[in-house]
């Protein structure tokens, strides 16, 4: 059964400061994504991560991918209070598994 | 494009209620979902539709109904609602076998049992 794990749940950070989500899963996987949440909201798409090795960048979020190690991390760069919101990194066991599993995501705050 | 399209965006309903749950996308997408959002439990899967006519059970289908109306709309379904089904519900689809697959939501649906 897939599992997918992120730490920390919860992330109290002040504005100006580095950080890094980590996003475990159990099992193989051909597809990582990163989500965004605000409160009450929809989930937006952030990411897609496809092979080992890969990173992606957007503004201050970069995302990265290991799959040897079943790990990928979301890091946040001089974080600004716009980025305060739930983050969720879903992801596919495998091409043709179309079921995205989700783990309980990371609610961060960033504090002015 | 209005993307996707859930109806109601809020419901209460007493226990042993039925209602449905009515989503539509624009985007010819073949994959449709049905996902409910609890606190502390990320999304959980509660239905899937590969394309018109099939659907398949997710992490949690008990106690719900889907139906792949065509392309465009899945519609969940509550029989006999029971205080377990507050939460808040998300239609998403995506275009199954495109190589980056990811799921676009619609807006949510918060249903409240009581």
């Amino acid at each position: 059964e897939l599992k997918v794990e992120q730490n920390p749940l919860f992330l109290s950070m002040q504005e100006g400061k580095n950080y890094t989500i980590y996003c475990n899963y159990s099992t193989t996987s051909d597809r990582l994504y990163w989500y965004r949440q605000d409160p009450g909201k929809s989930l937006e798409s952030l990411f897609v991560l496809l092979s080992n090795g890969a990173v992606k960048q957007e503004g201050r979020l970069m995302a990265s991918l290991d799959t040897k190690a079943r790990l990928s991390t979301l890091h946040i760069t001089a974080a600004v209070h716009d980025l305060s919101a739930t983050y969720f990194c879903p992801l596919r066991p495998n091409f043709g598994n179309e079921k995205l599993t989700f783990g309980t995501g990371t609610r961060l705050t960033i504090i002015p | 494009n209005a993307g996707v399209t859930q109806t109601p965006k809020f419901q209460v309903l007493k226990t042993g209620q039925s209602m449905t749950l009515q989503c539509a996308q624009d985007m010819n997408h073949n994959s449709m979902y049905w996902y409910r959002q609890d606190p502390g439990m990320g999304l959980r899967l509660i239905y899937y539709s590969a394309s018109e006519g099939t659907t398949d059970k997710g992490e949690v289908p008990n106690g719900y109904n889907v139906s792949r109306l065509n392309k465009r709309e899945f519609s969940l379904r509550l029989e006999s609602a029971a205080p377990s089904q507050t939460s808040v519900y998300f239609c998403a689809s995506s275009e199954a076998g495109r190589i980056t697959g990811e799921l676009f939501f619609g807006e949510g649906s918060r249903l409240t049992v009581l």
